[in-house]
């Protein structure tokens, strides 16, 4: 069992650029989300999927992208990043949605220049 | 949406101490109440949780205490070890809906 795996786990963009973060999960967990997390600012959540096919925005959804086709992957796609996207990105996966244990990925730094 | 407001946003205290980290909620439909513990570096992992038909919890040296009236929940560490230096977040969720919500994160240094 790898768990949440999340790639890259480093980014250097630059403003305009796109780029997909990619996130997989082998615990046939339904809920899968994305946060991103900013100093002094805790976990946000972009996005959220509660099953293939079916996703939502969560607090921050805006500049992002998020689809479903699989069980197992939940890709987040910047369409044109831009500076204040320079965070650490978390993918997570919960088996029984936000009232049971969220497993994250070890994270991916993106910065923005 | 719910917002959940946490303190203090660092605490140091002695090896052997106690620790008190506390979170205020907004939503009274809010029905579970998880804390992660972030090492330097790491991923954030549950360390435990509580759900609001308890009023306490508790697992070794770690206790949760939720009071739903209030609207706040605290976490409590006994006898403090190094290795439990980290950022811990505290989070809730309403009922319903798949929106949690952190805190800002409390950093704790345990000093040996």
């Amino acid at each position: 069992n790898a768990g949440v795996t999340q790639t890259p786990k480093f980014q250097v963009l630059k403003t305009g650029q796109s780029m997909t973060l990619q996130c997989a999960q082998d615990m046939n967990h339904e809920y899968m989300s994305w946060y991103r997390q900013d100093p002094g600012m805790g976990l946000r959540l972009i996005h959220y999927s509660v099953g293939a096919g079916i996703t939502d925005q969560g607090e921050v959804p805006n500049g992002y992208n998020v689809s479903r086709s699989t069980t197992e992957d939940f890709p987040l796609r910047l369409l044109s990043a831009a500076p204040s996207q320079t965070s650490v990105y978390f993918c997570a996966s919960s088996l029984s949605g936000v009232t049971g244990e969220l497993f994250f990925g070890e994270g991916s730094r993106l910065t923005v220049l | 949406g719910e917002n959940v407001e946490q303190h203090p946003s660092t605490l140091s205290v002695q090896e052997g101490d106690s620790a008190v980290i506390k979170c205020t909620y907004s939503d009274s439909a809010s029905n579970y109440f998880p804390w992660y513990k972030q090492e330097l570096g790491k991923r954030p992992q549950l360390i435990i949780d509580i759900r609001s038909n308890v009023g306490e919890k508790k697992d070794q040296r770690i206790a949760v205490t939720l009071n739903k009236t209030a609207k706040h929940f605290s976490l409590h560490i006994t006898e403090t070890q190094p290795e439990d230096s980290a950022v811990y977040f505290c989070a809730a969720s309403p009922s319903g809906n798949n929106d949690m919500r952190f805190g800002a994160g409390t950093r704790l240094t345990v000093k040996p």
